[in-house]
């Protein structure tokens, strides 16, 4: 059984400043792992992911994500953040591929962490 | 974002009558899912599909059903809603091979049983 971990359902940060958003995940194989973010009203839209490739995974707008095996972590950070990143965020993990064998779209997903940026 | 369209946006119901979600997309994929998302659970998956006629049961799959007739309808159905049903529902949908999967979400039902 897979499960995640969000630390912090809401996270503040001033405009400029680092963002980092806490996920942990336990999974008995060798996990694919996500970050998603969802704007008020919308769908969840994908920011990056983790195949097994590079433990550095860099994503859209400027966010990137790194696995690591020994912490069982894949923290996202942004270096500086924009007025625009406000939304929430999700990690989600996926080690299971569906009965037809080549999707894993099953995801689980953590709570959820809320970003807000202050100007 | 796939073709997907999700209907209807908002519903309101009654508990114990029937309902259900439609999920279309244009584009002929194989693999769609529903979820649905609740404050503090982030989203949970109800059922899945990985083609016409073949559908498996998400880790919430209880008081739901899921038809697939044709590639492009994936349907949710509540055959009697409950207030615990009461959430908002996403259809997504798989695009892309093993090295380059992406999952495509709707734009979600908001649905409330009263």
């Amino acid at each position: 059984a897979q499960s995640v971990t969000q630390l912090g359902s809401h996270v503040s940060v001033s405009e400029g400043a680092l963002v980092l958003l806490r996920c942990n995940y336990s999974s008995s194989v060798p996990p694919y792992l996500f970050w998603y973010v969802q704007y008020p009203n919308q769908g969840l839209q994908l920011l990056l992911k983790y195949t097994s490739a590079a433990t550095l995974v860099k994503g859209i707008n400027g966010f990137e994500a790194e696995f690591k095996k020994s912490e069982t972590s894949f923290h996202l950070t942004k270096p500086s953040a924009h007025m625009s990143d406000a939304a929430e965020y999700f990690c989600a993990v996926s080690d299971d591929p569906d009965a037809g064998g080549t999707s894993y779209g099953k995801l689980t997903f953590g709570q959820g962490t809320i970003l807000t940026v202050h100007p | 974002d796939a073709g997907i369209t999700q209907s209807p946006r908002h519903k309101v119901t009654e508990t114990g009558t029937p309902v259900t979600l439609r999920c279309h997309q244009t584009e002929n994929h194989r693999y769609m899912y529903w979820y649905r998302q609740d404050p503090g659970h982030g989203l949970r998956l109800i059922h899945y599909s990985y083609g016409v006629k073949d559908t498996d049961k998400g880790e919430v799959s209880d008081g739901y059903s899921v038809s697939r007739s044709k590639t492009e309808d994936f349907l949710l159905t509540l055959e009697s809603a409950t207030s615990s049903q009461t959430s908002v529902y996403f259809c997504a949908i798989s695009v892309g091979d093993a090295t380059n999967e992406k999952l495509f979400f709707g734009s979600g039902t908001q649905l409330s049983v009263l």
